[in-house]
């Protein structure tokens, strides 16, 4: 199986601030890769496809980017409603997986 | 609009059975490789299984092969999940969600084993 792993695991950020969230594939995966946010209680909503992506009606201050093993999720300018848990997913291979997620909080 | 309407979790006890459905509409299912994901209390999420679109190529995530059946019926724009030989660590909320690349979510479907 291909293991994600996302770092960091929670971070504190102020709105208004550049985050950056990173997800490194065990092996290569191309750019197939998913983003999604997940807010408590609610279901997950999807951000990014095939690595820099966006989704329909996702706002332009999400970003992603990579390919290969290496792949970044940036928020150029924080806002209250991107307080959230950010899962990264790799559609390459079977089974497809989960990064661990990463909550970003309000500091 | 896409919209995907899960139904049919609830309470079952460990080796019990449960049959989800996912009910979509706002787009042509046919045209769309589709998945159950799930989420346990406080964890991460996991795929669990997908469907592609004609329904002749399904992948499952080792820990439900074989107790697991994804299964859809495109003339009546639905996605099911038959469950079966239940245990509590299949206790999570179950989503059903559209697309190879996911696009869109359904609101999930709370699935608790446990006697």
């Amino acid at each position: 199986d291909i293991q994600m792993t996302q770092s960091p695991s929670s971070l504190s950020a102020s709105v208004g601030d550049r985050v950056t969230i990173t997800c490194r594939a065990s092996q290569g995966i191309s750019n197939y890769l998913a983003w999604f946010q997940q807010k408590p209680g609610k279901a997950p909503k999807s951000l990014i496809y095939v690595a820099s992506s966006l989704q329909s009606g996702v706002p332009s201050r999400f970003s992603g980017s990579g390919s290969g093993t290496d792949f970044t999720l940036t928020i150029s300018s924080l806002q209250p409603e991107d307080f959230a848990t950010y899962y990264c997913q790799q559609y390459n291979d079977y089974p497809l997986t989960f990064g661990g997620g990463t909550k970003v909080e309000i500091k | 609009e896409v919209q995907l309407v899960e139904s049919g979790g609830g309470l079952v006890q460990p080796g019990g059975s449960l049959r989800l459905s996912c009910a979509a509409s706002g787009f042509t299912l046919s045209n769309y490789r589709m998945n159950w994901l799930r989420q346990a209390p406080g964890k991460g999420l996991e795929w669990v299984a997908n469907i592609k679109e004609d329904g002749r190529e399904i992948h499952y995530v080792d820990s439900v092969k074989g107790r697991f059946t994804i299964s859809r019926d495109n003339a009546k724009n639905s996605l099911y999940l038959q469950m079966n030989s239940l245990t509590a660590e299949d206790t999570a909320v179950y989503y059903c969600a559209r697309g190879f690349g996911v696009s869109h979510w359904g609101q999930g479907t709370l699935v608790t084993v446990s006697s």
